[in-house]
């Protein structure tokens, strides 16, 4: 089983759809949680955490369930600039350092 | 302006030839990665350092080396031993000690290198 698994996609969707992307990870142990965001040909950047309870910013929200190993991420009213890939990012601490294990990413194309 | 910057973007080289990738930080992080990323894959960590004149080897470090001899720089070296070199190549940093919120663990990526071997 990979660490993190997610939404192979990709997601096509119109302008002002709803979206959501989900991801599984198998440590139990990990500690925090991202979403992160890579354009086509470029570096990943952080878009947000997760918190336990759940966060939004602005279009975006993500949400975790530990008991579950199950993180999400919902875009709301889709934007033509929100096409990308979402990598879900698991963090662990261990005792050399922090490791963050990256998903393969989900490919969203949001279209006119 | 604060940053990671990486260079070159296009790198060409011919088969059994080590390159040397470099990557620079002004952020003050004392934490330094690179991966590697495939098509289609996840990105895969070759190398990190937490400090100065210590590093620990990733997942996929067979064929790669580094040093991290000042804070700012950890050039990665490809060498000719590493059979499938070809790939786009992530270098990362983060700072260190800070602990609590998560947000405190986000690693800044710099633009990455594309490698290419003939």
């Amino acid at each position: 089983r990979k660490e993190v698994e997610q939404d192979p996609g990709p997601f096509n969707v119109p302008e002002g759809a709803t979206v959501a992307f989900n991801c599984t990870y198998s440590n139990s142990a990990s500690q925090s949680f991202f979403w992160y965001r890579q354009d086509c040909r470029k570096e990943p950047k952080l878009l947000m955490s997760v918190y336990s309870s759940g966060n939004e910013d602005g279009r975006f929200t993500a949400q975790l369930n530990r008991a579950s190993q199950y993180i999400s991420l919902l875009i709301r009213d889709s934007k033509l600039s929100d096409s990308a890939t979402y990598l879900c990012v698991v963090n662990e601490k261990k005792s050399s350092g922090d490791k963050l294990t990256f998903g393969t990413g989900t490919r969203l194309a949001v279209r006119p | 302006d604060g940053g990671i910057t990486q260079s070159p973007k296009y790198l060409f080289r011919k088969e059994g030839q080590n390159v040397t990738l470099s990557c620079e930080q002004n952020l003050n992080h004392d934490a330094m990665y690179w991966y590697r990323q495939d098509p289609g894959q996840g990105l895969r960590l070759i190398y990190y350092s937490q400090i100065v004149n210590d590093f620990q080897k990733g997942d996929i470090a067979e064929g790669y080396s580094v040093s991290r001899e000042k804070k700012e720089s950890f050039p990665l070296t490809v060498t000719s031993a590493q059979k499938n070199p070809t790939a786009f190549y992530l270098c990362a940093s983060r700072p260190q000690g800070a602990s609590g919120r998560a947000r405190y663990n986000e690693q800044f990526f710099g633009p990455g290198t594309r490698l290419t071997v003939l």
